[in-house]
C-alpha cells in the first residue's frame, strides 16, 4: 500500500512564522502535491512537484513556496505565516506516467492554525 | 473561478436508500473524472473514476452516471449504509503545457446516512 506521511496531524503557530509542512511518501511516485482544504471551497492546488528539484505553481501560491530535495520529501513553506493561511493542508503523491491521469494517493493532512 | 461545480453542499439520507450527487464542469477539454471519499480524520482517496468515452461506470454499489453534451456526471450511491458517510468530491483533469493532468476538485458534499 502507498503511505504518504505528515510531519504533523496538528500544528499552532503565530503570525508572521515561518512555517515548515514536510511529507513523505514511501512508494518512489514521481509527482507530489501540496493542497489546502477549506469548508465550501474543497481541495486546492497550491503547489506540485514532478520531478525531484522541480515545482510548478498551483491555483493559490501565493503566500507559499515548496522545497523537494530528494524525491520522497516535498515540503510546503510559509515565509511569513498569517491568519488566512489557518487551514487544513493535505499532501498527496502520484506514480506520474508521461502524460495520462494517475491515481493520487492522500495523507492523513496537518491541521495549521495560526493566530 | 470554480471549473467543477458540485451540488448538493450536504445530504442526508436514510439507510437503504440512494445517495446522488452532482457536478458540472465548463472546461470541454476535461478527460478524466474522478471521485474521492474522504472520512473524518482521514485524507480523501480515490472511490472509482470515469472518462468520457462511456455514459456509465459501475463498481459494486457506486455508479458514475456521465452526460458529455450537458458537461454534468453524477454519483450515484445505492443501498446507502451508515459506513458510507463521508465528504465526496468530485473532479475532473486538464492538460498543462508541461503534459500533466492537474486536478480540479469540486467543493465537496457531506454525506451523512441514518440508520
Amino acid at each position: 500500500d502507498v503511505k504518504v506521511t505528515q510531519s504533523s496531524r496538528y500544528l499552532v503557530k503565530r503570525t508572521g512564522e515561518k512555517v515548515f509542512l514536510e511529507c513523505v511518501q514511501d512508494m518512489d511516485h514521481e509527482n507530489m502535491f501540496w493542497y489546502r482544504q477549506d469548508p465550501g471551497l474543497g481541495l486546492r492546488l497550491i503547489y506540485f512537484s514532478y520531478d525531484v528539484k522541480m515545482k510548478e505553481k498551483g491555483d493559490i501560491p501565493e503566500g507559499y513556496s515548496v522545497s523537494r530535495e530528494k524525491k520522497e520529501r516535498f515540503s510546503l513553506i510559509l515565509e511569513s505565516a498569517s491568519t488566512n493561511q489557518t487551514s487544513m493542508y493535505l499532501c498527496a503523491s502520484s506514480l506520474g506516467s508521461g502524460g495520462t491521469v494517475d491515481t493520487q494517493y492522500f495523507g492523513p493532512g496537518t491541521r495549521l492554525t495560526v493566530l | 473561478q470554480q471549473q467543477v461545480k458540485q451540488s448538493p453542499q450536504s445530504l442526508i439520507v436514510q439507510k437503504g436508500g440512494i445517495s446522488i450527487i452532482n457536478c458540472a464542469y465548463e472546461n470541454t477539454a476535461f478527460d478524466y473524472f474522478p471521485w474521492y471519499q474522504q472520512f473524518p480524520g482521514k485524507g480523501p482517496a480515490l472511490l472509482i473514476a470515469i472518462r468520457p468515452d462511456v455514459s456509465e461506470k459501475k463498481e459494486g454499489r457506486f455508479t458514475i452516471s456521465f452526460n458529455k453534451s450537458a458537461k454534468q456526471f453524477s454519483l450515484h450511491i445505492m443501498d446507502s449504509q451508515p459506513g458510507d458517510s463521508a465528504t465526496y468530491f468530485c473532479a475532473a483533469s486538464t492538460e498543462n503545457s508541461g503534459g500533466y493532468n492537474k486536478l480540479i476538485f469540486g467543493a465537496g458534499t457531506r454525506l451523512a446516512v441514518h440508520p
